[in-house]
């Protein structure tokens, strides 16, 4: 199957410094990149949708302000957790799809971050 | 508002029998469902899916089953095996899969 590669796996910051996750589609093109944030036993939250080469669009109560997302490639996308707060440890997810090879979305194996 | 939903947010089974993992989803719209297995700290993996135009699809010892006029769907697992041990999301999308809707997970321990 489709290999999605999230990095970095664990990221430990200080609170109010900014973390970088990326998100790469290692073997197609992601047509279209899903941010998701999943707390401890609950589902996954859809953050935000992004399509490259365009702004993301963002779920209801999600800052786009805080939450900076990029999808400058079709391999790659980018979240960046600014002015981290300890709310905002969780773990995200990203997935990524290609509408070419039909409706699945790969997931990537998910970053824990802990703000302290 | 939960679109999609897993009642049973565990399941316990015997080594070799039947695993049944149910969602139910409220949106009509939606014509495309999956199923996902998670392990702790790591990504969902894809599992099954199946169109709406079919009421069951088979991959191996998975089966989903789709009941739209009861908005259901199931994943049976057979035989169940240790390492089917996870939590499994069921995913549902309309209109091209703009959007997936996730359950909150039901999770599976087969007893050896």
């Amino acid at each position: 199957g489709a290999v999605v590669s999230q990095h970095p796996s664990r990221v430990i910051c200080k609170s109010g410094t900014s973390v970088k996750i990326e998100c790469r589609s290692l073997d197609f093109q992601a047509t279209t990149m899903f941010w998701y944030r999943q707390f401890p036993k609950q589902s996954l939250m859809l953050m935000a949708t992004s399509n490259e080469g365009s702004k993301a669009t963002y779920e209801q109560g999600v800052e786009k302000d805080k939450f900076l997302i990029n999808h400058a490639s079709l391999t790659l996308s980018t979240l960046t957790v600014t002015s981290a707060h300890p709310e905002d440890s969780s773990f995200y997810i990203c997935s990524a799809q290609d509408r070419g090879r039909g409706l699945k979305a790969f997931f990537g194996q998910g970053t824990r971050l802990t703000v302290v | 508002d939960q679109q999609v939903k897993q009642n049973s947010p565990s399941l316990s089974v015997q080594e070799g029998r039947i695993s049944i993992l149910n969602c139910d989803y409220t949106n009509s719209m939606f014509d495309y469902f999956l199923w996902y297995k998670k392990y702790p700290a790591e990504g969902p993996t894809f599992l099954i899916s199946i169109s709406s135009i079919k009421d069951k699809n088979e991959d191996g010892r998975f089966t989903v089953f789709l009941n739209k006029s009861a908005k259901h769907l199931s994943l049976h697992i057979v035989p169940s095996q240790p390492g089917d041990s996870a939590v499994y999301f069921c995913a549902a999308t309309s209109g091209g899969g703009n959007q997936f809707y996730f359950g909150t997970g039901t999770s599976l321990t087969v007893i050896p």
